[in-house]
């Protein structure tokens, strides 16, 4: 049962163009969102989180959206850059994550930035 | 200076062997994590340590026996390899929950291939 998924696994976009990432979740008690990048041969790296009690939350180039009724959310990168394509997983959880909080990933997009 | 290290980041072994992933933070988190990412590039938690405490235990196989010998190690030992056990794993690190800091900070890979 996968319950944070990420329908499109692949995403082309040229640079300086907006990036739109989506991911949808089941669980309804998931309140906290995060979003990893991760290159090839390396581990994700943290990019930018969201809890519940917001619908938007911005870091430079990066804005995640939270559409709760929808269980929805998406990332936006604006504007795109080629050191920019890597896959991306969002993850969700249930209270603050950590080590009594599981994070549940999704699957991943692969964002490719065209130059 | 790496934040989050794992050993070996390769590992081919037969079936039927007993092999140990090692991994280290420098960072002075609290938490330490144990992830497995499939063919299917589906990342998921298998264990999580706070303190050297186990507080998270999915329902992985009991042939993988995770051990922390002080707060800055997480040792993953896998018994009686089978060819399914075939993943990416990584480790990660998170300061304690309360910490406002909620990501996971994530070593580069080790992965294992059973033929």
């Amino acid at each position: 049962d996968q319950q944070v998924k990420q329908n499109s696994p692949s995403l082309s976009v040229q640079e300086g163009r907006i990036s739109i990432l989506n991911c949808d979740y089941t669980n309804s008690m998931f309140d906290y969102f995060l979003w990893y990048k991760k290159y090839p041969a390396e581990g994700p790296t943290f990019l930018i989180s969201i809890s519940s009690i917001k619908d938007k939350n911005e870091d430079g180039r990066f804005t995640v959206f939270l559409n709760k009724s929808a269980k929805h959310l998406s990332l936006h990168i604006v504007p795109s850059q080629p050191g920019d394509s890597a896959v991306y997983f969002c993850a969700a959880s249930v209270g603050p994550p950590g080590g009594y909080q599981k994070v549940t990933f999704g699957t991943g997009t692969k964002l490719q930035v065209i130059p | 200076d790496t934040a989050v290290s794992q050993t070996p980041k390769y590992l081919v072994t037969q079936m039927g062997n007993d092999k140990s992933i090692k991994c280290e933070q420098n960072l002075g988190h609290d938490t330490m994590y144990w992830y497995k990412q499939d063919s299917k590039k589906f990342l998921k938690i298998m264990f999580s340590y706070n303190n050297k405490e186990l507080i998270i235990n999915e329902t992985v196989p009991n042939r993988f026996s995770p051990k922390s010998p002080d707060k800055a190690h997480l040792n993953l030992h896998i018994n009686s390899l089978e060819l399914g056990d075939s993943a990416v794993y990584f480790c990660a690190s998170s300061q304690d929950e309360t910490s406002a800091t909620y990501e996971q900070y994530f070593g580069p890979g080790t992965r294992l291939t059973v033929t």
